[in-house]
C-alpha cells in the first residue's frame, strides 16, 4: 500500500524558532509527495510538491521540505517559525494505483507561541 | 485565479431531505474530486472525475450522489443521509485531469444531519 505517515500529533514551537514537521512515506515506485496546511473551518491549502529533481523543495509562505531517499522521508521545515503558521498540516502522496487521489497522513497539528 | 469555490458554506439537513452541494472551478482544471473530512482527521476521498467523467468511486454509499455537468462544476446530490454523515465535504481540482498534479481545494460545505 501507498501511505504517508505523520509521527507527531502536535509540534509546539516558540514564535521565531525553527519548526519541522515529520513525514516518513512508504510506496513502491517513484513517490510523489505534497504538503498542505487547513487554517481552522478552511480548506486545505497547497504548501508545495516533489515529484523529481532537487531533494529541496521551496514552497509557499517559505515553506520548504526535504526529500530523503534513503531515510524515507519528506519533513516540511521553516526557518522562522510565525504565531500565524499555527495550524494542521497534512502530509499526503498521489500513487496511480488510487486514481492519482491524494492519499493523506493523519495530520499534524502546529502551535507557534509567542 | 486558484480559486475553488463551494455552496452553501453551511447545510442543516433532515435525513428525509434532499439537498446538493455546488463546487466550481474556472481555472481549466480537467479533474474534480469530492472528499469528506471528519473534525481534526485528514480528508478521505469520494468521488474522482476526470474529463466529466466519474473514474473513481471509493464505495459511497448510494445516498451520495455525484454530477459533473461540465468541466467547471462538480455536484454532490444527498438524499436520505444518516447523522453520522455530518462532517466536511472539501471540493478539489487538478489540471490536465488525473495526475500528479497538485490538488487546489474549496472552503467546503459543513454538513449536519439531524
Amino acid at each position: 500500500a501507498q501511505s504517508v505517515a505523520q509521527p507527531e500529533d502536535q509540534v509546539n514551537v516558540a514564535e521565531g524558532n525553527p519548526l519541522t514537521v515529520k513525514c516518513t512515506y512508504s510506496v513502491s515506485g517513484n513517490p510523489y509527495l505534497f504538503w498542505y496546511v487547513q487554517y481552522p473551518n478552511r480548506g486545505l491549502q497547497f504548501l508545495l510538491k516533489y515529484i523529481t529533481g532537487d531533494n529541496l523543495v521551496k514552497g509557499s509562505y517559505g515553506f520548504e521540505a526535504e526529500f530523503n531517499k534513503s531515510q524515507t522521508s519528506f519533513h516540511l521545515k521553516k526557518p522562522s517559525a510565525l504565531v500565524s503558521d499555527s495550524a494542521l498540516y497534512f502530509c499526503a502522496v498521489i500513487t496511480r494505483n488510487s486514481g492519482y487521489a491524494l492519499n493523506f497522513g493523519k495530520g499534524t497539528s502546529l502551535l507557534v507561541t509567542p | 485565479d486558484t480559486e475553488v469555490t463551494q455552496t452553501p458554506k453551511h447545510l442543516v439537513m433532515g435525513m428525509t431531505n434532499k439537498k446538493s452541494l455546488k463546487c466550481e472551478q474556472h481555472m481549466g482544471h480537467r479533474a474534480m474530486y469530492w472528499y469528506k473530512q471528519k473534525a481534526k482527521k485528514p480528508p478521505e476521498l469520494m468521488f474522482v472525475y476526470s474529463y466529466e467523467k466519474l473514474s473513481i468511486n471509493e464505495s459511497v454509499p448510494s445516498r451520495f450522489s455525484p454530477e459533473c455537468p461540465n468541466s467547471s462544476l462538480l455536484n454532490l446530490h444527498l438524499h436520505a443521509l444518516q447523522p453520522e454523515d455530518s462532517a466536511l465535504y472539501l471540493c478539489a481540482s487538478s489540471q490536465d485531469g488525473v495526475g500528479y498534479y497538485e490538488q487546489y481545494f474549496g472552503p467546503g460545505t459543513r454538513l449536519t444531519v439531524t
